[in-house]
């Protein structure tokens, strides 16, 4: 009931086209779920969250959806830049303690 | 304003020596966090600080580790007797609720 299972493991995509991660858990005490982008050589920074009372989140190009009946999140990023070329982290938090998931190396191609 | 901030970024030390790492939170975050990251993985976490004392210290892998936070602001993670499986990068984060949290850069530690 900790994990949260993260797919794909690795995505490429062509410059402009979107690209969805989706991330599944099982335990019911979770209410928050962060994004994290990683970029070589540095720590991971938060791009969006959610919170467990809310269905869909957006800002700019990068939107969260979260079914918390069916213990499921997502994250798309639309019109795709290399400069998004990094490695994407879900994660869940339930009172102090964060589970991410084992992340997706996306890969914008130009 | 400052983020937050590790040293060293990076370490070598020889197995069995004992290595000490620090983090310094952003000022006023009484939230701060652990983690552990092996090449090409994701983040392990390793303990949670609320102010200075840390309610859960479940995730720590072994008793070769420890961690201490002086005065609601630095922590230390010490790790005795270092083994070569040992061997990654340590992100430390902080945050002013159990929320967003905000990661420094790392510490790479490799043990020879």
């Amino acid at each position: 009931g900790e994990n949260v299972e993260q797919h794909p493991s690795t995505l490429s995509v062509q410059e402009g086209d979107s690209a969805v991660i989706k991330c599944t858990y099982s335990d019911s005490a979770s209410n928050y779920f962060p994004w994290y982008k990683q970029e070589l050589g540095k720590g991971p920074q938060l791009i969006i969250d959610i919170r467990s009372n809310v269905g869909e989140k957006k800002d700019q190009r990068i939107a969260v959806t979260l079914n918390k009946t069916a213990k499921h999140f997502s994250l798309h990023i639309t019109e795709t830049q290399p400069e998004d070329s990094a490695v994407y982290f879900c994660a869940k938090t339930g009172g102090f303690k964060t589970i991410f998931g084992a992340g997706t190396r996306l890969f914008v191609k130009a | 304003g400052a983020g937050v901030s590790q040293s060293p970024s990076n370490k070598v030390t020889e197995k069995g020596k004992d290595v000490e790492l620090r983090c310094d939170p952003i000022s006023g975050h009484t939230a701060l966090y652990w983690y552990r990251q092996s090449l090409g993985q994701g983040l392990e976490f390793l303990i949670y600080f609320q102010g200075n004392s840390a309610p859960d210290k479940s995730g720590l892998p072994s008793d070769r580790f420890s961690a201490e936070r002086t005065g609601g602001s630095v922590s230390t993670l010490t790790i005795q007797r270092t083994q070569q499986e040992d061997s990654a990068v340590y992100l430390c984060a902080s945050s002013i609720s159990n929320y967003e949290q905000y990661f420094g850069p790392g510490t790479r530690l490799t043990v020879t």
